[in-house]
């Protein structure tokens, strides 16, 4: 399984933007890039997932660098809800592939 | 679609018992997983399942562990005989292919 790598932990003000990065540079060239995140006493719950291009979505935006290898998933305003771990994974396209999770950044939003 | 349903939602139980967990995935699934997080190991993969047929159970930690998907609808996590170390938070998650896997609420294991 292609890796990744996030800080551990980050802090966020409420209301302010958050870039939440995530590190991929043995990412292959059929490897989607997906985010999750977990509340506090909740499963996982998906975010968002890209190939090459920026994503929008309702919850946050996803910006993938040019080489594929970092991402930067963005909450444009962070609330007290946003405080959760996140997690970045790669899923390859086409075929059974599981889902493993790695260690994520823990966020944190101060009031 | 009621989402991904996990069966108990808590269970406590004796060493020494069998313990079964159950998943019902979302219909028109065809991948399902299960996973078990603890705060020292943090979420791991078990096992998981592509069109009822278990795939990768690399991540079951001992034969006391067994996965079972009779049919696209349901699933079960059974261990005999649990022990302590067995007590964690158990996810069952089901995707169609390679898009996004949703989660069940989980199951609180818990071994006394």
């Amino acid at each position: 399984d292609a890796k990744t790598t996030q800080p551990n932990s980050m802090e966020s003000n409420e209301e302010e933007p958050v870039h939440l990065p995530c590190n991929h540079s043995t990412i292959s060239g059929t490897d989607y890039i997906h985010w999750y995140r977990q509340l506090p006493s909740q499963g996982p719950e998906y975010v968002i997932h890209g190939l090459t291009s920026n994503v929008n979505n309702r919850m946050a935006s996803l910006a993938i660098a040019e080489d594929r290898k970092s991402s930067t998933l963005i909450l444009h305003r962070a609330t007290l809800r946003d405080a959760a771990v996140y997690y970045c994974i790669l899923r390859e396209a086409g075929g059974y592939q599981k889902v493993t999770f790695g260690t994520g950044t823990k966020l944190q939003v101060i009031p | 679609d009621a989402g991904v349903i996990q069966s108990p939602r808590h269970e406590v139980t004796e060493m020494g018992q069998e313990v079964t967990l159950r998943c019902k995935p979302i219909s028109g699934h065809n991948s399902l997983f299960w996973y078990r997080q603890t705060m020292m190991r943090g979420l791991e993969l078990l096992i998981y399942f592509n069109n009822n047929v278990p795939i990768d159970d690399s991540g079951m930690p001992e034969d006391r562990f067994s996965a079972k998907m009779p049919n696209a609808s349901f699933s079960t996590l059974k261990i005999q005989p649990s022990e302590p170390r067995d007590s964690a938070v158990y996810f069952c998650a089901s995707s169609l292919l390679t898009e996004s896997a949703f989660f069940g609420q989980g199951t609180r294991l818990t071994v006394v």
